[in-house]
């Protein structure tokens, strides 16, 4: 069955660029009609859309995070990829990479990984 | 703030059964059949347990149900089990042009 995996550091430095990548093992992210997305989750609370990739390429992402945010896809290596520019402490949560439907819900989520943004 | 409006926490004895509301707008939850909840154990991933509104996926009890009135959707878990203590989530779709898609704030089930 599918499966999704986050990986990248654990630890990033102020002002820097957080990177994550996702592999998808188990089925093509070239498949037809998925929103590859980032999904957070800050200490203790709850979750927040970052963006996603279509499968044709495509991305849309959170107003909010939008000028840090790129989404980008290797289809190559069957990932897809955060890069998160500009990070403050406030952007230390658990990342997760997660297969959204255009009916808006995620039926497939990695594990997630923990990022502390710190000097 | 969530754009969703959930209860902060629920409670219910075993066998019980219990709702959680999930409070949006006619641009979100009412506007649409794209309401989805999500299962959360201390330290996992989210589960999907209900999509559109009202279906589930494969592999989730039938305890589960989920609905919707207006601006306002539902998840419905009957014969309460300790294994059902939980976060919840709900999401939904959204046309605001700030967000495709909006979270809950999330609600903590506890099994008493």
């Amino acid at each position: 069955q599918v499966q999704l995996q986050e990986s990248g550091p654990g630890l990033v430095k102020p002002s820097q660029t957080l990177s994550l990548t996702c592999t998808v093992s188990g089925g093509s992210i070239s498949s037809g009609g998925y929103y590859w997305s980032w999904i957070r989750q800050h200490p203790g609370k709850g979750l927040e859309w970052i963006g996603y990739i279509y499968y044709s390429g495509s991305t849309y992402y959170n107003p909010s995070l939008k000028s840090r945010v790129t989404i980008s896809v290797d289809t190559s290596k069957n990932q897809f990829s955060l890069k998160l520019s500009s990070v403050t402490a406030a952007d230390t949560a658990v990342y997760y990479c997660a297969r959204g439907w255009l009916g808006g819900y995620f039926d497939l989520w990695g594990r997630g990984t923990l990022v502390t943004v710190s000097s | 703030q969530s754009a969703l409006t959930q209860p902060a926490s629920v409670s219910g004895s075993p066998g019980q059964s219990i709702t959680i509301s999930c409070t949006g707008t006619s641009s979100d939850v009412g506007g649409y059949n794209y309401v989805s909840w999500y299962q959360q154990h201390p330290g996992k991933a989210p589960k999907l347990m209900i999509y559109e509104v009202s279906n589930r996926p494969s592999g989730v009890s039938n305890r589960f149900s989920g609905s919707k009135s207006g601006n306002t959707a539902s998840l419905t878990i009957s014969g309460l089990q300790a294994e059902d203590e939980a976060d919840y989530y709900c999401s939904s779709y959204t046309s605001s042009s700030t967000l495709a898609w909006v979270f809950g704030g999330g609600t903590k089930l506890t099994v008493l």
